[in-house]
């Protein structure tokens, strides 16, 4: 069974503040996601990353950056979080290989007063 | 880029009836499409795929239909259950080498009455 996991679970954040949010997978893959979720919106893509050092712009990603430093760490990280980027993140990782699949995190809500 | 329409945004079936869930996308090129099921308070989890060389995928009570030419493809849930109530999510990726990434329909919130 893939393996991703997330720190914090839930983050409470004031305005202007500098957020990191952690994922680690022990799958071995080499793509990495951030996603957000808010309600009517679905899942949209922040930031992804094709393996250690690489990291590209997904669909959303102003007010976001991101990190890979490893195989199996991906952080985002909000410089001045705002109380738009309120909202619970995933972060899924997938095989570069045949199967398409992206296996997520159990998510971290983040609350930004 | 890509987009993708979902649509109903809510449905509700009877048990044992069936649930249909459509999308659209814009991409010709798009050529793998998963379907994700979430639960609340987990994350998503992906129940059953197809590659665009496919029309037709069926796995025990799930249903998948794509339609290359009119850029559709769905979802049949046959003889729901209540367990079958949650969040589902369609999504269309574009898949190059090392370039691909998954966008998401906006989800259609499905309750099996009994």
């Amino acid at each position: 069974e893939a393996a991703v996991t997330q720190s914090p679970r839930n983050k409470v954040a004031v305005t202007g503040g500098k957020v990191t949010l952690s994922c680690n997978q022990t799958n071995n893959h080499n793509n990495m996601y951030w996603y957000r979720q808010d309600t009517g919106h679905g899942l949209r893509l922040i930031h992804y990353s094709y393996g250690a050092g690489s990291t590209e712009k997904g669909d959303i990603p102003d007010g976001y950056k991101a990190s890979r430093p490893s195989q199996e760490n991906f952080s985002l990280i909000l410089e001045l979080a705002t109380p738009s980027q309120t909202s619970v993140y995933f972060c899924a990782s997938g095989d570069r290989g045949h199967s398409y699949e992206q296996y997520f995190g159990p998510g971290t809500r983040l609350t930004v007063l | 880029g890509e987009q993708v329409e979902q649509l109903p945004s809510i449905l509700r079936v009877q048990e044992r009836s069936s649930a249909s869930i459509n999308c659209t996308y814009e991409n010709s090129a798009s050529n793998y499409f998963p379907w994700y099921k979430q639960e609340p308070g987990e994350n998503p989890k992906l129940i059953i795929d197809i590659r665009s060389n496919m029309e037709r995928k069926q796995i025990q009570g799930l249903i998948v239909l794509l339609d290359k030419k009119a850029k559709r493809f769905s979802l049949h849930i046959t003889d729901t259950q209540p367990a079958d109530s949650a969040m589902y999510f369609c999504a269309a990726s574009h898949s190059g080498g090392s370039n691909y990434k998954l966008t998401f329909g906006k989800g259609t919130l499905l309750t099996v009455t009994p």
